[in-house]
């Protein structure tokens, strides 16, 4: 069964910090997502991730995979405010998305 | 080009009532999936519909149920609610290529079921 894991699951940190939240996942799969989720809305994507050692950047964020090691990254350069939002992990199955449990990042000014 | 929209945005039901909930599929897609999410979890796999049939379930009981439409939108009905229905749905539309190929899902805003 896949599953995946985040942590941290809870994040607060500050404006102008940097850091990194980790997802591990079980077993080998075509594709990683990373999703935002504001409070009370859907679900945005963010970045899509196929192949081992793949590395996207948005802004203040950057995501990477490495397969081997079953292991994605998410990280924050230089936080600011609007970063403020759940952020999942997601692994595409054979028909459905599987999810880890999110990392609820707050960033104080 | 019109992204995923679900109907209603909010829905407040009893319990043991029954309700269906909406959603059009962005153009072009012919695969429609429907999460659960629970107030801070993360969504959770309902069912999924390609071409009107059900192509893979998730670990929900057969109150649950879906339809999907020959213009690729789809229902998701559940009878006999519980308080524990209550949670945010997420329905996602994808393409779906050769057989087993399954795309990127774009996901609606959501329905807000309350089950009191």
């Amino acid at each position: 069964e896949l599953k995946v894991e985040q942590n941290p699951l809870f994040l607060s940190m500050q404006e102008g910090k940097n850091y990194t939240i980790y997802c591990n996942y079980s077993t080998t799969s075509d594709r990683l997502y990373w999703y935002r989720q504001d409070p009370g809305k859907s679900l945005e994507s963010l970045f899509v991730l196929l192949s081992n050692g793949a590395v996207k950047q948005e802004g203040r964020l950057m995501a990477s995979l490495d397969t081997k090691a079953r292991l994605s990254t998410l990280h924050i350069t230089a936080a600011v405010h609007d970063l403020s939002a759940t952020y999942f992990c997601v692994r595409q199955g054979a028909q459905k998305l599987v999810f880890g449990q999110g990392t609820r990042l707050t960033i104080n000014p | 080009e019109t992204g995923v929209t679900q109907s209603p945005t909010h829905l407040i039901k009893t319990r043991g009532q029954q309700v269906t909930l909406r959603c059009s599929s962005q153009s072009g897609h012919n695969t429609v999936s429907w999460y659960q999410q629970a107030l801070g979890q993360g969504p959770q796999f309902i069912f999924q519909y390609y071409r009107e049939e059900e192509n893979g379930r998730g670990n929900f009981p057969p109150r649950f149920s879906g339809l999907q439409f020959p213009n690729y939108s789809s229902e998701l009905n559940v009878n006999a609610l519980e308080l524990d229905d209550s949670a945010l749905y997420l329905c996602a539309s994808s393409p779906k290529g050769r057989q087993g190929a399954t795309y990127e899902q774009y996901f609606g805003p959501g329905t807000r079921l309350t089950v009191t």
